[in-house]
């Protein structure tokens, strides 16, 4: 049963630190999104990468976001520092064409 | 600004009843259309999808409707039952991105609640 893999599911921080966000995608998919869930926004599209480079990242804080994906099997979204602002649930998703398959997501709680 | 906007936060059905879910775009050039559904604690599952040539797509209990005219989508729960109580996500997908590849643009969600 292929599914998008994200670790961890839980995170709770001290403001000011380093998270790092983890997602394996499923076998075979040439393209990963990281998205992030707000109440306000629904989901909002941080990074995308096709065949492991990325195409869009306009939808992330440069100064402290980055997102990489060393090798085909693991892709990361890195926050540093993190601020209280950063508090969601952020999900990782791999794709064919032109659908998407979610991760459960990391519900990150910086205080 | 939002491309794709879901207007109502949530939505209250009785079971048995039809649930009618609406979703407007902005933009004219979105090509297809997808429909999702997130229960709580879980990530987004892929529910039905209708291409920009159709105007109606039916799987089931689920029919999705497409007005490009009035560029708005429906979609349309019938019989609702109480395990479709979840968070409905509509996503559009731009073929103009310089990627090349279809970027999915996600409304802020609809939660269906479906009471006995």
């Amino acid at each position: 049963d292929a599914r998008v893999t994200q670790t961890p599911r839980h995170k709770v921080t001290e403001m000011g630190q380093e998270v790092t966000m983890r997602c394996q995608p499923i076998l075979g998919h040439n393209t990963v999104f990281w998205y992030r869930q707000t109440m306000m926004q629904g989901l909002e599209l941080l990074a995308y990468f096709r065949n492991r480079a990325p195409l869009d990242d306009s939808g992330m804080p440069k100064d402290r976001f980055s997102a990489e994906m060393p090798d085909a099997t693991l892709a990361t979204l890195k926050i540093q520092p993190s601020e209280p602002r950063d508090s969601a649930v952020y999900f990782c998703a791999s794709g064919t064409n032109t659908e998407a398959f979610f991760g459960q997501g990391t519900r990150l709680t910086v205080v | 600004d939002q491309q794709v906007k879901q207007n109502s936060p949530s939505l209250s059905v009785q079971e048995g009843r039809i649930s009618i879910l609406n979703c407007d775009y902005t933009n004219s050039m979105f090509d297809y259309f997808l429909w999702y559904k997130k229960y709580p604690a879980e990530g987004p599952t892929f529910l039905i999808s209708i291409s920009s040539i159709k105007d109606k797509n039916e799987d089931g209990r689920f029919t999705v409707f497409l007005n490009k005219s009035a560029k708005h989508l429906s979609l349309h729960i019938v019989p609702s039952q109480p395990g479709d109580s979840a968070v409905y996500f509509c996503a559009a997908s731009d073929p103009t991105f310089s990627g090349g590849y279809n970027k999915l643009i996600f409304g802020a969600g609809t939660r269906l609640a479906v009471h006995p």
